[in-house]
Protein backbone atom coordinates (compact mmCIF):
# COMPACT_ATOMS: atom_id res chain seq x y z
CA UNK A 1 0.00 0.00 0.00
CA UNK A 2 1.50 3.04 -0.94
CA UNK A 3 -1.26 5.82 0.40
CA UNK A 4 -1.07 8.94 1.25
CA UNK A 5 -4.19 10.46 2.94
CA UNK A 6 -5.31 13.95 3.56
CA UNK A 7 -8.11 15.36 5.20
CA UNK A 8 -10.04 17.24 4.59
CA UNK A 9 -10.23 17.73 0.66
CA UNK A 10 -11.70 20.91 0.57
CA UNK A 11 -10.86 24.30 3.04
CA UNK A 12 -12.44 27.45 3.25
CA UNK A 13 -11.44 29.52 6.38
CA UNK A 14 -11.51 33.39 6.40
CA UNK A 15 -8.19 35.38 7.91
CA UNK A 16 -8.81 35.23 11.62
CA UNK A 17 -9.52 31.85 11.76
CA UNK A 18 -7.72 28.56 12.94
CA UNK A 19 -7.77 25.42 11.25
CA UNK A 20 -5.60 22.17 10.94
CA UNK A 21 -4.15 19.78 7.62
CA UNK A 22 -3.83 16.29 8.51
CA UNK A 23 -2.14 13.71 6.72
CA UNK A 24 -1.45 9.88 7.27
CA UNK A 25 0.48 7.09 5.82
CA UNK A 26 0.48 3.64 7.08
CA UNK A 27 4.17 2.72 5.24
CA UNK A 28 6.27 2.62 7.74
CA UNK A 29 8.11 5.82 6.45
CA UNK A 30 10.11 8.09 8.42
CA UNK A 31 10.57 11.47 6.55
CA UNK A 32 6.88 13.36 5.64
CA UNK A 33 6.99 16.77 3.72
CA UNK A 34 4.25 19.15 3.09
CA UNK A 35 3.96 20.99 -0.41
CA UNK A 36 2.18 24.16 -1.23
CA UNK A 37 1.00 24.03 -5.17
CA UNK A 38 -0.19 26.85 -6.93
CA UNK A 39 -2.36 26.62 -10.23
CA UNK A 40 -0.12 25.45 -12.88
CA UNK A 41 2.70 25.32 -11.31
CA UNK A 42 5.29 22.77 -9.62
CA UNK A 43 4.98 22.12 -6.04
CA UNK A 44 6.48 23.99 -3.69
CA UNK A 45 8.68 22.55 -0.30
CA UNK A 46 7.26 24.12 2.77
CA UNK A 47 8.45 21.82 5.80
CA UNK A 48 10.12 18.66 5.74
CA UNK A 49 10.15 16.28 8.83
CA UNK A 50 12.87 12.97 9.41
CA UNK A 51 12.04 11.22 12.69
CA UNK A 52 9.75 12.87 13.99
CA UNK A 53 11.67 16.09 14.04
CA UNK A 54 11.76 19.01 11.34
CA UNK A 55 14.26 18.83 9.35
CA UNK A 56 13.73 21.30 6.45
CA UNK A 57 11.96 25.00 6.96
CA UNK A 58 12.04 26.61 3.81
CA UNK A 59 11.72 30.35 5.57
CA UNK A 60 7.87 29.71 5.67
CA UNK A 61 5.43 32.11 7.70
CA UNK A 62 4.90 31.55 11.06
CA UNK A 63 0.97 31.61 10.43
CA UNK A 64 1.68 27.89 9.13
CA UNK A 65 2.64 25.57 12.11
CA UNK A 66 3.66 22.06 11.24
CA UNK A 67 3.44 19.02 13.56
CA UNK A 68 4.35 15.42 13.63
CA UNK A 69 2.88 13.80 16.82
CA UNK A 70 3.81 10.25 15.96
CA UNK A 71 5.42 8.58 12.46
CA UNK A 72 2.11 7.91 11.11
CA UNK A 73 0.47 11.32 11.35
CA UNK A 74 1.92 14.90 10.35
CA UNK A 75 -0.55 18.03 11.25
CA UNK A 76 -0.19 21.71 9.58
CA UNK A 77 -2.26 24.22 11.62
CA UNK A 78 -2.99 27.55 9.58
CA UNK A 79 -4.04 30.58 11.76
CA UNK A 80 -4.35 34.42 9.99
CA UNK A 81 -3.68 33.50 6.98
CA UNK A 82 -3.95 35.30 4.25
CA UNK A 83 -6.16 34.93 0.25
CA UNK A 84 -2.78 34.88 -1.26
CA UNK A 85 -2.29 31.36 0.45
CA UNK A 86 -4.97 29.84 -0.90
CA UNK A 87 -3.55 26.99 -2.56
CA UNK A 88 -3.54 23.06 -3.04
CA UNK A 89 -1.34 21.55 0.16
CA UNK A 90 0.54 18.47 -0.41
CA UNK A 91 1.90 16.22 1.99
CA UNK A 92 4.24 13.20 0.90
CA UNK A 93 6.00 10.48 2.91
CA UNK A 94 9.12 9.02 1.87
CA UNK A 95 11.52 6.09 3.53
CA UNK A 96 13.80 8.31 4.85
CA UNK A 97 16.23 11.21 3.98
CA UNK A 98 19.16 9.06 3.62
CA UNK A 99 20.96 9.62 0.18
CA UNK A 100 18.33 11.88 -1.42
CA UNK A 101 17.12 9.26 -3.95
CA UNK A 102 13.92 8.56 -1.92
CA UNK A 103 11.16 7.99 -3.56
CA UNK A 104 8.22 10.38 -2.40
CA UNK A 105 4.62 9.25 -2.66
CA UNK A 106 2.24 12.41 -2.53
CA UNK A 107 -1.16 12.40 -0.73
CA UNK A 108 -3.99 14.02 -3.09
CA UNK A 109 -3.68 16.98 -1.10
CA UNK A 110 -6.32 19.72 0.30
CA UNK A 111 -7.83 22.66 -1.90
CA UNK A 112 -7.70 25.60 0.70
CA UNK A 113 -9.42 28.79 0.13
CA UNK A 114 -8.98 32.15 2.36
CA UNK A 115 -11.25 34.52 2.18
CA UNK B 1 21.68 25.33 -5.80
CA UNK B 2 20.14 23.23 -8.53
CA UNK B 3 18.20 24.04 -11.42
CA UNK B 4 15.51 22.15 -13.17
CA UNK B 5 14.32 23.04 -16.96
CA UNK B 6 11.26 21.06 -18.48
CA UNK B 7 10.27 21.44 -21.99
CA UNK B 8 7.83 21.63 -23.97
CA UNK B 9 5.19 23.17 -21.46
CA UNK B 10 2.26 22.13 -23.44
CA UNK B 11 2.23 18.79 -25.75
CA UNK B 12 -0.59 18.01 -28.00
CA UNK B 13 -0.34 14.16 -29.96
CA UNK B 14 -2.85 11.72 -31.58
CA UNK B 15 -3.82 8.56 -29.62
CA UNK B 16 -1.33 6.05 -30.65
CA UNK B 17 1.15 8.50 -31.11
CA UNK B 18 4.81 8.92 -29.00
CA UNK B 19 5.20 11.59 -26.38
CA UNK B 20 8.64 12.91 -25.57
CA UNK B 21 9.28 15.33 -22.44
CA UNK B 22 12.63 16.66 -21.60
CA UNK B 23 14.61 17.89 -18.66
CA UNK B 24 17.68 19.54 -17.75
CA UNK B 25 19.47 19.71 -14.81
CA UNK B 26 22.43 21.78 -13.71
CA UNK B 27 24.15 19.96 -10.40
CA UNK B 28 26.22 17.24 -11.04
CA UNK B 29 25.75 15.90 -7.65
CA UNK B 30 21.96 15.19 -8.81
CA UNK B 31 21.69 11.42 -8.63
CA UNK B 32 18.13 10.73 -8.39
CA UNK B 33 15.30 11.78 -11.26
CA UNK B 34 11.60 10.99 -10.82
CA UNK B 35 8.64 11.75 -13.04
CA UNK B 36 4.93 12.50 -11.79
CA UNK B 37 1.73 13.12 -13.41
CA UNK B 38 -0.30 14.92 -11.73
CA UNK B 39 -4.26 14.38 -12.81
CA UNK B 40 -6.82 17.13 -12.32
CA UNK B 41 -8.06 18.11 -8.61
CA UNK B 42 -5.32 15.25 -7.49
CA UNK B 43 -1.89 15.19 -6.13
CA UNK B 44 1.28 13.81 -7.91
CA UNK B 45 1.85 10.00 -8.86
CA UNK B 46 4.83 8.74 -9.37
CA UNK B 47 5.45 7.18 -12.26
CA UNK B 48 8.77 6.28 -13.40
CA UNK B 49 11.92 6.88 -11.80
CA UNK B 50 15.66 6.58 -12.27
CA UNK B 51 18.62 6.79 -10.79
CA UNK B 52 22.30 8.06 -11.76
CA UNK B 53 23.66 4.29 -12.55
CA UNK B 54 21.59 3.69 -14.65
CA UNK B 55 20.78 5.01 -18.44
CA UNK B 56 17.60 4.09 -19.18
CA UNK B 57 14.36 2.29 -17.43
CA UNK B 58 11.34 0.97 -18.97
CA UNK B 59 7.97 -0.03 -17.55
CA UNK B 60 5.86 -0.96 -20.02
CA UNK B 61 4.68 1.77 -22.55
CA UNK B 62 6.77 4.26 -20.16
CA UNK B 63 10.49 5.01 -20.21
CA UNK B 64 12.92 7.27 -19.08
CA UNK B 65 16.15 7.86 -20.59
CA UNK B 66 19.34 9.24 -18.65
CA UNK B 67 22.80 11.48 -19.49
CA UNK B 68 24.34 12.38 -16.64
CA UNK B 69 27.81 13.64 -19.12
CA UNK B 70 25.35 16.09 -20.62
CA UNK B 71 22.75 16.52 -17.47
CA UNK B 72 19.42 15.47 -19.30
CA UNK B 73 16.71 13.00 -19.08
CA UNK B 74 13.68 12.27 -21.10
CA UNK B 75 10.45 10.55 -20.63
CA UNK B 76 9.35 8.76 -23.33
CA UNK B 77 5.60 7.46 -23.56
CA UNK B 78 4.63 4.97 -26.36
CA UNK B 79 1.46 4.50 -27.76
CA UNK B 80 -0.83 7.22 -26.26
CA UNK B 81 -4.13 6.66 -24.68
CA UNK B 82 -6.80 10.21 -23.84
CA UNK B 83 -5.74 8.86 -20.06
CA UNK B 84 -2.26 9.85 -20.38
CA UNK B 85 -3.74 13.65 -20.47
CA UNK B 86 -1.98 15.29 -18.07
CA UNK B 87 0.71 17.27 -16.16
CA UNK B 88 4.14 15.77 -15.79
CA UNK B 89 6.45 16.95 -14.06
CA UNK B 90 10.44 16.18 -13.53
CA UNK B 91 12.63 16.32 -10.76
CA UNK B 92 15.91 15.62 -9.30
CA UNK B 93 17.36 15.19 -5.86
CA UNK B 94 20.86 14.94 -3.96
CA UNK B 95 22.40 13.36 -1.11
CA UNK B 96 23.70 17.00 -0.43
CA UNK B 97 20.28 18.49 -0.17
CA UNK B 98 17.97 15.43 0.81
CA UNK B 99 14.55 16.01 1.44
CA UNK B 100 14.83 18.82 -1.67
CA UNK B 101 13.79 18.00 -4.75
CA UNK B 102 13.66 20.47 -7.54
CA UNK B 103 10.81 20.19 -9.77
CA UNK B 104 10.43 21.07 -13.35
CA UNK B 105 8.47 23.74 -14.61
CA UNK B 106 5.68 20.73 -15.66
CA UNK B 107 4.63 19.59 -19.31
CA UNK B 108 0.61 19.52 -19.79
CA UNK B 109 0.01 16.66 -22.29
CA UNK B 110 -3.07 16.48 -24.05
CA UNK B 111 -3.52 13.03 -26.06
CA UNK B 112 -6.64 13.37 -28.95
CA UNK B 113 -8.48 10.50 -29.43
Amino acid sequence: DTEVTQTPKHLVMGMTNKKSLKCEQHMGHRAMYWYKQKAKKPPELMFVYSYEKLSINESVPSRFSPECPNSSLLNLHLHALQPEDSALYLCASSQNLAGGTDTQYFGPGTRLTVL
Amino acid sequence: GENVEQHPSTLSVQEGDSAVIKCTYSDSASNYFPWYKQELGKGPQLIIDIRSNVGEKKDQRIAVTLNKTAKHFSLHITETQPEDSAVYFCAASSATNAGKSTFGDGTTLTVKP
